[in-house]
């Protein structure tokens, strides 16, 4: 079964440090993976983007791993701010369907 | 530039009340547009999917229904809500292979 698995479940950090957030899947095959921010009440905003053959990518205090042979990625936040409070969703996409399969996210706390 | 507006933002309504959602896009033709429900602590479980006008895929049985009158325009319904609907409504949109673009969503509250 197609599942994408985020952790930690919810993260609080200090204003100004950085944090690491996890996601695995298990979807194949596997077309891309994308990482959303999505604040409180409203849509999720794509961050990044990353198919098979990137290993890492970057969008300002934001980079994404990714690595396709253990069908892990990571979402790294370099120096905190308290707007990156929000929840982190992973999103992975089917190749043959199209089909985009979507982690419970990580609910992250910044805190001056 | 595309926008996708969904309204309302907020909504209460009664057990066995009638529900209509609407979305809309702009800046974009033949969309595939999406409807997703999304529980406290879950990811977004996907409702109904279309591909063109009046073309409406179901994913999971439930309480509720879409539809597609125009290219741009998609509608969640319900005739009698339960307390079960309760819950974050999202619609979205994307071409094949893209990403997902959401609206800013819908708090439905079933009193």
């Amino acid at each position: 079964k197609n599942q994408v698995e985020q952790s930690p479940q919810s993260l609080i950090i200090l204003e100004g440090k950085n944090c690491t957030l996890q996601c695995n899947y298990t979807v194949s095959p596997f077309s891309n993976l994308r990482w959303y921010k999505q604040d409180t009440g409203r849509g999720p905003v794509s961050l990044t983007i990353m198919t098979f053959s990137e290993n890492t990518k970057s969008n300002g205090r934001y980079t994404a791993t990714l690595d396709a042979d253990t069908k892990q990625s990571s979402l790294h936040i370099t120096a905190s701010q308290l707007s990156d409070s929000a929840s982190y969703i992973c999103v992975v996409s089917e190749e043959n369907t199209d089909k985009l399969i979507f982690g419970t996210g990580t609910r992250l706390q910044v805190f001056p | 530039s595309q926008t996708i507006h969904q309204w309302p933002a907020t909504l209460v309504q009664p057990v066995g009340s009638p529900l209509s959602l609407e979305c809309t896009v702009e800046g974009t033709s033949n969309p595939n547009l999406y409807w997703y429900r999304q529980a406290a602590g879950r990811g977004l479980q996907l409702l109904f999917y279309s591909v063109g006008i009046g073309q409406i895929s179901s994913e999971v049985p439930q309480n509720l229904s879409a539809s597609r009158p125009q290219d741009r325009q998609f509608i969640l319904s319900s005739k009698k809500l339960l307390l079960s609907d309760s819950g974050f409504y999202l619609c979205a949109w994307r071409r094949v292979l893209s990403e997902a673009f959401f609206g800013q969503g819908t708090r439905l509250t079933v009193v």
